[in-house]
């Protein structure tokens, strides 16, 4: 059973970077998925941030105006975000997930909450 | 970005209920679309992909149909278990979007 755990910081300053960590289980990420980040602000609905493959290609939404980069380390198994510049408004819970050839997300991390103070 | 557009946005139901959950896309995505189940405090369960392919596990009562920009979820005989929030996302062409939810309540 794939499995996915994020970790990181639970509290960010405004104005400085959001980073987290996506460790895979039981699967190899060196594989022919997408390995994804997807953020929920409190109350609210789901939001793509980011696809990144095995061979490090990366796509990002152009709504986070370039503030967003993605990496992958096939021998540690994980990939991580980062988030600059963040404000209240990146206050959510921030999920990664596998993204399987027909495009849907078939397993996600439990998710991580992540605060932004003033 | 292509949008996509849930309705209705919430809805109330009770158990033995047939109920269905629109998403209408902003544009023609083929079948390029799945269904996600999301309950309090977890993150969103798989369902359906390509519009009408159940997951594997997930109970038959469950159905997605449509293509092009209109899309159907239905569940045919309303569970205890079925009440929580359901969103569609499209995946024909970047950036992923998702829908904005579906409330499913209990009447």
């Amino acid at each position: 059973q794939v499995q996915l755990q994020e970790s990181g910081p639970g509290l960010v300053k405004a104005s400085e970077t959001l980073s987290l960590t996506c460790t895979v289980s039981e699967y190899s990420i060196n594989s022919p998925y997408y390995w994804d980040w997807i953020r929920q602000p409190p109350g609210k609905g789901l939001e793509w941030l980011g696809s990144i493959y095995e061979s490090g290609s990366a796509y990002y939404n152009p709504s986070l105006n370039s503030r967003i980069s993605m990496s992958i380390d096939t021998s540690a198994n994980q990939f991580s975000l980062k988030l600059r510049s963040v404000t209240a408004a990146d206050t959510a819970v921030y999920y990664c997930a596998r993204r399987e050839p027909s495009g849907g997300f078939d397993y996600w991390g439990q998710g991580a909450l992540v605060t932004v103070s003033a | 970005a292509i949008q996509l557009t849930q309705s209705p946005s919430s809805l109330s139901a009770s158990v033995g209920d047939r109920v269905s959950i629109t998403c209408r896309a902003s544009q023609g995505i083929s079948t390029a679309l799945a269904w996600y189940q999301q309950k309090p405090g977890k993150p969103p369960k798989f369902l359906i992909y390509d519009a009408s392919t159940l997951e594997e596990g997930v109970p038959s009562t469950f159905s997605g149909s449509g293509s092009g920009t209109d899309f159907t979820l239905t569940i045919s005989s309303l569970q205890p278990e079925d009440f929580a929030t359901y969103y569609c996302q499209q995946f024909k062409s970047y950036p992923i979007t998702f829908g904005q939810g579906t409330r499913l309540e209990i009447k």
